[in-house]
């Protein structure tokens, strides 16, 4: 059975802290993404990365940084996290460009 | 662009059908359907390529007309687990021909008893 999975489902952070969600994969996928989901505004595409080493920003990388270092696993990085980055924020993977997505469970993170 | 998703909101009886529309402003070469139900990851359902294919999956299918632009998910004699939101995704087709990949904002659909 096909899985991705995040490191955490909530985490609850400071203003000006640096917040690291992984994510993991194990269908040896090239396609990882980020996504935040916010109410009214569906999934809004952060970061992308097609290759080990390779990113590509999204509709909305301010403030987010990420990092793929193994082809399994692909990090957001907030690094002074801020409240307007409260949200939930989804992993997906696929074989292919613009495959099927395969997500994960998701991270709700709330920055006070 | 974002693609525009109608209506924003559904609520159905058991057994009722229901239509969702995804529409953009740009030219488009595929679109993608997804279900999230609440508290959950949000699930493929299909995609349809750029040939006005459609495509079912069980009680559910789809149509893509690309000279408008537009897509639509028909589901039929909804059952209770359909309940969740549709977000539809839309990937860019002409010179951006496979580029842009954005979902729409959702819409929820809930079916009661």
């Amino acid at each position: 059975d096909v899985k991705v999975t995040q490191s955490s489902r909530y985490l609850v952070k400071r203003t000006g802290e640096k917040v690291f969600l992984e994510c993991v994969q194990d269908m040896d996928h090239e396609n990882m993404f980020w996504y935040r989901q916010d109410p009214g505004l569906g999934l809004r595409l952060i970061y992308f990365s097609y290759d080990v080493k390779m990113k590509e920003k999204g509709d909305i990388p301010e403030g987010y940084s990420v990092s793929r270092e193994k082809k399994e696993r692909f990090s957001l990085i907030l690094e002074s996290a801020s409240t307007n980055q409260t949200s939930m924020y989804l992993c997906a993977s696929s074989s292919t460009s613009y495959n099927e997505q395969f997500f994960g469970p998701g991270t709700r993170l709330t920055v006070l | 662009q974002q693609p525009v998703q109608s209506p924003q909101a559904v609520i159905l009886r058991e057994g009722e059908d229901a239509v969702i529309n995804c529409s953009s402003s740009k030219a488009l070469y595929s679109v993608h359907w997804y279900r999230q139900k609440h508290g959950e990851a949000p699930v493929f359902l299909m995609i349809l390529l750029k040939g006005g294919e459609q495509k079912g999956h069980d009680k559910i299918s789809a149509s893509f007309n690309e000279k408008k632009q537009q897509s639509s998910l028909y589901l039929t004699a909804s059952q209770l687990s359909y309940s969740g939101t549709y977000f539809c995704g839309t990937e860019e087709g002409g010179e951006n021909y496979g580029q842009n990949f954005v979902f729409g904002p959702g819409t929820r659909l809930s079916v009661l008893p």
